[in-house]
């Protein structure tokens, strides 16, 4: 799987964007991009993942440059209980296989100030 | 609201003693992860099931640990004998394979004095 790079660290303030960003230039045309978040002591949350396409819910939006060598998460209204670590990953997209392996980096840590 | 069960959720024991941690996935998940979560290393992948075989297994320590699924409803991360390097935050996570989400328990938090 390709790698990806974070920065280790970002702030915002409540009640606006946060936009985390992250690099995979070596991401394959069959991966996707995915993002977790982990808020301390639980255990990691999904929140969005796409292809190619933007990607929105209601956690998040999932920006994806064109060449795909880059992405930005984007938390529309951060508040404090968005102070979490942000993992951005690339994974193979292989339904009917066995690669199922999430691989984790150190991810950004995003707090949110009052 | 579905969700990955993990028990105990704090285990202390001392060196040279036998671990076993439990998880019950989502109902309906066919894939099963371990994960180990430390400062220095992050989170790391230990094992893991797809229908209850083993894909994957090499990110584990194969002389000491041990994972299985004795059914769909329950998957087992056993250590012996443990060492104070096992002290870490042990995951485990489901979902459907493929592309699907992982689900992730709320660990449990193992200290070997």
């Amino acid at each position: 799987d390709a790698k990806t790079t974070q920065p280790p660290s970002m702030d915002c303030a409540e009640g606006r964007a946060a936009n985390l960003p992250c690099n995979h230039s070596t991401i394959s045309g069959n991966e996707y991009v995915y993002w977790y978040r982990q808020i301390h002591s639980q255990g990691p949350q999904y929140i969005i993942h796409g292809l190619k396409n933007n990607e929105t819910n209601e956690m998040a939006s999932l920006i994806i440059t064109e060449d795909r060598k880059s992405s930005t998460l984007i938390l529309p209204h951060a508040t404090l209980r968005d102070t979490a670590v942000y993992y951005c990953i690339v994974r193979v997209a292989n339904s009917g296989g066995s690669n199922y392996k999430l691989t984790f980096g150190k991810g950004t840590l995003l707090t949110v100030n009052p | 609201d579905a969700r990955v069960t993990q028990t105990p959720r704090h285990k202390v024991t001392e060196m040279g003693q036998e671990v076993t941690m439990r998880c019950q996935p989502i109902l309906g998940h066919n894939t099963v992860f371990w994960y180990r979560q430390t400062m220095m290393q992050g989170l790391e992948l230990l094992a893991y099931f797809r229908n209850r075989a083993p894909l994957d297994d090499s990110g584990m320590p194969k002389d000491r640990f041990s994972a299985e699924m004795p059914d769909a409803t329950l998957a087992t991360l056993k250590i012996q004998p443990s060492e104070p390097r096992d002290s870490a935050v042990y995951f485990c996570a489901s979902g459907r394979g493929g592309t699907d989400t992982q689900y992730f328990g709320p660990g449990t938090r193992l200290t070997v004095l």
